[in-house]
C-alpha cells in the first residue's frame, strides 16, 4: 500500500502545452508540500498545504498553481510548460502534531517532466 | 553561496568500508538535522531525524550534529552494496504548520563488491 503516490511517473509534453501532476497520502498527514529537483539533485520547495490551506509559496511563476481538495489530497497544475520546467517534481507529506514532526517529510516517487 | 553545502561526489567504496558523508550550514536558526537516502528513479526516505547537537545511532547508521560547526554528519558503518544510493542532508528551523526544509545537492555513494 504506496503512503505517498503521483501520477504520473512520466510526463513527456510539447512547450506551450498545460499539464497536471497528482498527488495521494493515505497517512492521514495534515501537510503536503510539492518540490521541485532538478538535473543536479537539488530539491527545493516550491508549495506547502496544511489542511487544505496555502501556507508556502516560494517564488514560484504563477503559471504553477497547486490545488488540494482535501487535505488526503494535493494536485500540481502547470500552464504554458517551457523548457525550464524540466525536472522531477515529488509530492510530499507530513505531520504537524507534536514537536519535531513536521520535519519527517515522506516523499513520493516522483513525476519526471521532460518538456521538448 | 547555498545555506547548506554538500560534496556532490561521486564517492567510491569497498563493500565493509566505513563512509563518511558531511554537509556544512551558514544559518545558524537551523535545529532539525536529517538525512535522507534516495535510490535511483525513486523519492528521497528519511533515514536520520536529529535536533540539535549530539549523536544518534541506528543500526549502521550514525548521525552527528556540531551546531558549534554548523557541520553534520552521517557515518555508515560496514557499508553493503544496497547502500548504494544518493544521500541528502536536510535541515530547518521552525517546527509546526508549513515547515520548510533546507536540502543539501547530495552525495552520491557507490559501495562496491
Amino acid at each position: 500500500d504506496t503512503a505517498v503516490s503521483q501520477t504520473p511517473k512520466y510526463l513527456v509534453t510539447q512547450m506551450g502545452n498545460d499539464k497536471s501532476i497528482k498527488c495521494e497520502q493515505n497517512l492521514g498527514h495534515d501537510t503536503m508540500y510539492w518540490y521541485k529537483q532538478d538535473s543536479k539533485k537539488f530539491l527545493k520547495i516550491m508549495f506547502s498545504y496544511n489542511n487544505k490551506e496555502l501556507i508556502i509559496n516560494e517564488t514560484v511563476p504563477n503559471r504553477f498553481s497547486p490545488k488540494s481538495p482535501d487535505k488526503a489530497h494535493l494536485n500540481l497544475h502547470i500552464n504554458s510548460l517551457e523548457l525550464g520546467d524540466s525536472a522531477v517534481y515529488f509530492c510530499a507529506s507530513s505531520n504537524t502534531r507534536g514537536a519535531g514532526t513536521n520535519e519527517k517529510l515522506f516523499f513520493g516517487s516522483g513525476t519526471q517532466l521532460s518538456v521538448l | 553561496q547555498k545555506e547548506v553545502e554538500q560534496d556532490p561526489g561521486p564517492l567510491s567504496v569497498p563493500e565493509g568500508a566505513i563512509v563518511s558523508l558531511n554537509c556544512t550550514y551558514s544559518n545558524s536558526a537551523f535545529q532539525y538535522f536529517m538525512w535522507y537516502r534516495q535510490y535511483s528513479r525513486k523519492g528521497p526516505e528519511l533515514l536520520m531525524y536529529t535536533y540539535s547537537s549530539g549523536n544518534k545511532e541506528d543500526g549502521r547508521f550514525t548521525a552527528q550534529v556540531d551546531k558549534s560547526s554548523k557541520y553534520i554528519s552521517l557515518f555508515i558503518r560496514d557499508s553493503q552494496p544496497s547502500d548504494s544510493a544518493t544521500y541528502l542532508c536536510a535541515m530547518s528551523g521552525v517546527t509546526g504548520g508549513g515547515n520548510k526544509l533546507t536540502f543539501g545537492t547530495g552525495t552520491q555513494l557507490k559501495v562496491e563488491l
